[in-house]
């Protein structure tokens, strides 16, 4: 089955730098590379995802890229507000998705 | 996306009893699925609630524990058995595939089993 590993488990950053969680997966019939973030007591919820036919994708302060010969992916956020301090997971899908294990984000004002 | 509701979102269960967690969701879909948190950890997927037919099972998980049930596109219930102190996490429904394969969360069921 697939196996998603993440890096790295904690991450910390000064409020306005970049932060970067890189992912790899194993099954190249993966077609799906969704990332998700989780604060405090609460569910993952969706912030970007990206599919296998597309290489980049951006949304405001967030992009993801996707290299599939070398079945990786990786979440990029830029100008770092300590709101996006969370749990972010990383996961991919073919028809049920499976997870990374988790990058705790900490943006210091 | 859609709405998920999740009950209960929280109990204190005692050691070797058995709780049935409720997922509703607002419109009819083809996939939902069954996720456990452990405090700390990633999420790992429970098994698959098939309509109309068992659950799909993933390694290390058996129906004697956690049976499943689907009785129709907007419901299923995953009920924790006999339970023990390492089955206190999130237990969380997702549903996808109908939604072009983002899965989304329901709220999640916070157990605690003393």
């Amino acid at each position: 089955g697939e196996n998603v590993e993440q890096h790295p488990s904690t991450l910390s950053v000064q409020e306005g730098d970049s932060a970067v969680i890189k992912c790899t997966y194993s099954d190249s019939a993966s077609n799906y590379f969704p990332w998700y973030k989780q604060e405090l007591g609460k569910r993952p919820q969706l912030i970007i995802d990206i599919r296998s036919n597309v290489g980049e994708k951006k949304d405001q302060r967030i992009a993801v890229t996707l290299n599939k010969t070398a079945k990786h992916f990786s979440l990029h956020i830029t100008e770092t507000q300590p709101e996006d301090s969370a749990v972010y997971f990383c996961a991919a899908s073919v028809n049920d998705m499976r997870f990374g294990a988790g990058t705790r984000l900490t943006v210091k004002p | 996306s859609a709405v998920i509701s999740q009950k209960p979102s929280r109990d204190i269960c005692q050691r070797g009893t058995s709780l049935t967690i409720q997922c509703q969701v607002d419109s009819q879909v083809t996939m939902m699925f069954w996720y456990r948190q452990q405090p700390g950890q990633s999420l790992t997927l429970i098994a698959t609630a098939n309509q109309g037919s068992e659950a799909t099972y993933e390694s290390g998980f058996v129906i004697d524990k956690f049976p499943i049930s689907r009785p129709n596109l907007t419901f299923s219930t995953l009920t924790v058995s006999n339970m023990s102190p390492e089955d206190s996490s999130i237990y969380l429904c997702s549903v996808g595939g109908d939604l072009g394969n983002t899965i989304y969360f329901g709220e999640g069921s916070w157990l605690t089993v003393v």
